[in-house]
């Protein structure tokens, strides 16, 4: 079990460039989550994937991010002309969900994000 | 909405000794989840203990025990014979039971340990 892993670890960019994160969750894990963490605060939750689709986004998910899910394996967020404003701690969290079930999240190393 | 307040932002404790973490939340709902996640400087955050709603037991990992008052809605976190591994940030976390629901965390407590 290698556990969640997230790429890059660290990304710096200039206002109004796009960026691209990627996060494989543990293998056999169904779920996958993305929050996103400012300095001083909890996660907050961004979207979420059951295996390839994407079931619930939150309102803090403007239109400039996207994120996939492709063959329900590893997931990408994308955000697009970033402002400073975006720049944050992303985290990928993964989870075994089966019905009747209480999934516990499991969380990577997170993607830094600084914007200039 | 569910609403998650961790009022210490900061707690110091000396090697070797007890601290307790406090957590409050606030949900209408009868069945759910509360997680304490564990979060070191620069590391990834893992999950320190689990209490379900329904389960009047406190739940008990080693050195880590919750103290789960369901009708104050309170989940404190006793981290027993603190070792300097334990620095860290610690947040609460809520989640209802059911199908999909998000987590919500609060804002974290840092907690030193001194040598």
């Amino acid at each position: 079990d290698t556990g969640v892993s997230q790429d890059p670890r660290h990304k710096i960019t200039k206002r109004g460039q796009n960026v691209t994160f990627r996060c494989d969750p543990i293998s056999e894990h169904n779920r996958l989550y993305w929050y996103r963490q400012t300095l001083g605060q909890g996660p907050e939750f961004l979207t979420y994937f059951q295996n390839e689709a994407q079931l619930e986004k939150s309102r803090l998910l403007s239109d400039r991010f996207s994120a996939e899910r492709p063959k329900g394996s590893f997931s990408t967020l994308e955000i697009q002309r970033t402002e400073q404003g975006d720049s944050a701690m992303y985290l990928c969290a993964s989870s075994l969900w089966t019905s009747g079930g209480a999934d516990t999240q499991y969380f990577g190393p997170g993607t830094r994000l600084t914007v200039l | 909405a569910q609403t998650v307040t961790q009022s210490q932002p900061e707690m110091s404790v000396q090697e070797a000794e007890t601290v307790t973490l406090s957590c409050t939340y606030d949900t209408s709902e009868s069945d759910y989840y509360l997680f304490w996640y564990k979060q070191p400087p620069s590391r990834q955050m893992i999950l320190v203990i689990r209490q379900e709603a329904y389960k009047q037991q406190n739940a008990t990992e080693n050195r880590f025990s919750v103290n789960f008052q369901k009708a104050a809605k309170s989940f404190s976190l006793k981290i027993s014979d603190s070792q300097l591994g334990d620095a860290a940030m610690y947040f609460c976390a809520y989640r209802n039971s059911g199908g999909y629901q998000k987590v919500t965390f609060g804002t974290g407590t840092k907690l030193q340990v001194i040598p």
